[in-house]
């Protein structure tokens, strides 16, 4: 089984400050990695995933997260976030191998970006 | 080229009844999973739906149940509600590729009120 852990339930920022969102996994075989972000009354929406390959990923609005396998996490980063950016953001694993079709999701962080 | 589309958007039932909530993937896709969003959670995978088989279930027990359609649409029914059903039911879609885990595409949900 897998288990996610969200270190921090809510992040509060000011606009174009950086910020890193904490996100450790608990598993006994390899795993696929991914953020997903929720917008109010909204469902998710994919921002990366991490499957193979290079251990730093990038979204196309500026999001990046590194997977590290010795701590077994998989931070998500902005250099600078904008008011637009405020959301709730999941991550989530999956098994790589086949037979497990299910995303394991953390709490959620909610991230509120101060004007 | 229409998301994955749910309804209703929102229920309010009493203990006891019954309640079916209905998803319509992303054009293309052939594969349903169902998810429970309780408030202030991530969300937690109750199952699978491919080629009209329930694949892989979660941990719900069995008043949670649903159905695939021949053109991939999906049904999830709940019987017996109780208080604790009180969610939001999030549906996603994706495309069953074996060699590699298929991104999640999730509808916008259907907020359950059990009183």
């Amino acid at each position: 089984a897998q288990s996610v852990t969200q270190l921090d339930s809510q992040v509060p920022v000011f606009e174009e400050a950086p910020v890193e969102l904490r996100c450790n996994y608990s598993s006994s075989v390899s795993v696929y990695l991914f953020w997903y972000v929720q917008y109010p009354n909204q469902g998710l929406q994919l921002l990366l995933k991490y499957l193979s390959g290079s251990t730093l990923v990038e979204s196309i609005n500026g999001f990046e997260a590194e997977f590290n396998k010795s701590q077994t996490s998989f931070h998500l980063r902005k250099p600078s976030v904008h008011i637009s950016d405020t959301a709730e953001y999941f991550c989530a694993v999956t098994p790589s191998g086949a037979g497990s079709y299910q995303l394991t999701f953390g709490k959620g962080t909610k991230l509120s970006v101060i004007p | 080229d229409a998301g994955v589309t749910q309804s209703p958007t929102h229920l309010i039932k009493t203990r006891g009844q019954q309640v079916t909530l209905r998803c319509s993937p992303k054009s293309g896709h052939d594969t349903v999973s169902w998810y429970q969003q309780a408030l202030g959670q991530g969300p937690q995978f109750i199952f699978q739906y491919y080629e009209e088989e329930e694949r892989q279930r979660g941990n719900f027990p069995d008043r949670f149940s649903g159905h695939q359609f021949p053109n991939y649409s999906s049904e999830l029914n709940v019987n017996a509600l109780l208080l604790g059903d009180s969610a939001l039911y999030l549906c996603a879609s994706s495309f069953d590729r074996r060699s590699y885990n298929s991104p999640l595409h999730f509808g916008n949900g259907t907020r359950l009120t059990v009183t």
